[in-house]
């Protein structure tokens, strides 16, 4: 069985200060992982992926991942906030059994103020 | 290359109706998804397709709701007798599925379909 929880629904940021968006994960098997971010009125688009390679993932815009397996986490970070950053994050796990469904967390709408 | 198109953009029914929303995945993707993703909430799993085996619908909500997969490319979705509650934006997706090796769970989302049930 996969889970995924994002512990905060909302994060509020400062211009230019660092961004933590955290997500923990349950999974039977060694797990793939996701970052998903969606901008207003516009569609999913996949920032990032963890599938059992370097633990420290680099994605899109300056964002990144670290998979640690002893804490079942893989928070999502950037050192410094832009504006245009502001939208709603999902941390996404599948189990890695050439199990295809994948379970969405509900989501962390990140706020940056100007 | 083209992405995953859905039609229409926006759908308002009065309750009751039927209502059909297509999915056009990428071409050479055997995987394709349908999601549910309403007001406030995170997205709701409703259905996987994976090549020429069984649909995984596990996610469906209730018998009104229905998938087909249509040569192992486009998609429909129908809801039957809609109701108030069915209200949501509908997201399909595709990835290259089980073929894709270290790329088969990048899933590349549509637009949605914005349903409104009056």
């Amino acid at each position: 069985a996969q889970s995924v929880t994002q512990l905060d629904s909302h994060v509020s940021v400062s211009e230019g200060t660092p961004v933590l968006l955290r997500c923990n994960y349950s999974s039977s098997y060694s797990p793939s992982l996701f970052w998903y971010v969606q901008h207003p009125n516009k569609g999913l688009q996949l920032l990032l992926k963890y599938t059992s390679a370097a633990t420290l993932v680099k994605g899109i815009n300056g964002f990144e991942a670290e998979f640690k397996k002893s804490e079942t986490s893989f928070h999502l970070t950037k050192p410094s906030a832009h504006m245009s950053d502001a939208a709603e994050y999902f941390c996404v796990v599948s189990d890695r059994a050439g199990y295809q469904k994948v379970t969405f967390g509900i989501g962390t709408k990140l706020q940056v103020i100007p | 290359g083209a992405g995953v198109s859905q039609s229409p953009s926006n759908k308002v029914t009065e309750k009751g109706k039927d209502v059909e929303l297509r999915c056009d995945p990428i071409s050479g993707h055997t995987a394709l998804y349908w999601y549910r993703q309403s007001l406030g909430q995170g997205l709701e799993f409703l259905i996987y397709f994976q090549g020429n085996s069984a649909p995984d619908k596990s996610g469906l909500p209730s018998d009104r709701f229905s998938a087909e997969r249509t040569g192992g490319s486009v998609s429909t979705l129908t809801i039957q007798r809609t109701q108030q509650e069915d209200s949501a934006v509908y997201l399909c997706a595709s990835s290259l599925g089980l073929a894709g090796g270290a790329r088969s769970y990048e899933q590349y989302f549509g637009p949605g379909t914005r349903l409104t049930v009056t």
